[in-house]
């Protein structure tokens, strides 16, 4: 089955406690981002990646981190999580349209994030 | 900066009628618009992609328009069920990035 997954899906934390969210896609997708939710704010781009090795921040990069060493992978780390990063957290891969831009985005189920 | 609204923020019908939602967007320079349906506590899901050359996108009861030059996009769903209950956003593709709405959450009532 075609799919996006991350792990953990619900995480309770400390300040300043590493941690890492991992994302996986089965669908020898490119392109893959991560997107934070929260109330009144919809979706926001945290980070995203063109290709293995390739990456670039979005919207809202400061404290996360992102690597992409194998395509199918893409995870997101905190390095010293804060209160203000309690959110619902989302991966999203896609393949890129043939006319330019980005084809359907397939997201996963959500991690949702609560640092104490 | 591109900027995506969606109105209204919240709608309530009853079961069986048609509605529409609305997504309006400020930068014309899009690839494309993807409409998603995004139930409580869960991940979104893709219903309708419009390239920006296109009119319009239909699957099965739902129908999305699209006028690049107007900034404007319609989600058309009709005979609306219980079913369909859920938030649904918008989101416009202006490259290597999407920009969301912040969705309309709707409600079908029985």
């Amino acid at each position: 089955e075609a799919q996006v997954t991350q792990n953990p899906r619900y995480l309770i934390t400390v300040t300043g406690k590493k941690l890492t969210v991992t994302c996986s896609q089965n669908m020898n997708h490119e392109y893959m981002s991560w997107y934070r939710q929260d109330p009144g704010l919809g979706l926001r781009q945290i980070y995203y990646s063109m290709n293995v090795e390739v990456t670039d921040k979005g919207d809202v990069p400061e404290g996360y981190k992102v690597s992409r060493k194998e395509k199918r992978n893409f995870p997101l780390i905190l390095e010293s999580p804060s209160p203000n990063q309690t959110s619902l957290y989302f991966c999203a891969s896609s393949l890129f349209a043939s006319g330019g831009g980005l084809n359907t985005q397939y997201f996963g189920p959500g991690t949702r994030l609560t640092v104490l | 900066k591109q900027e995506v609204t969606q109105i209204p923020a919240a709608l309530s019908v009853p079961e069986g009628e048609n509605l529409v939602l609305n997504c309006s967007f400020t930068d014309s320079a899009i690839y494309n618009l993807q409409w998603f349906r995004q139930d409580p506590g869960k991940g979104l899901t893709s219903l309708l992609l419009i390239q920006s050359s296109q009119r319009e996108q239909t699957s099965g009861r739902l129908n999305a328009s699209l006028d690049k030059s107007s900034g404007r996009s319609t989600l058309y769903i009709a005979a609306s069920q219980p079913g369909d209950s859920a938030t649904y956003l918008c989101a416009v593709c202006g490259g290597s990035r999407l920009t969301f709405g912040e969705g309309t959450q709707l409600t079908v009532n029985p």
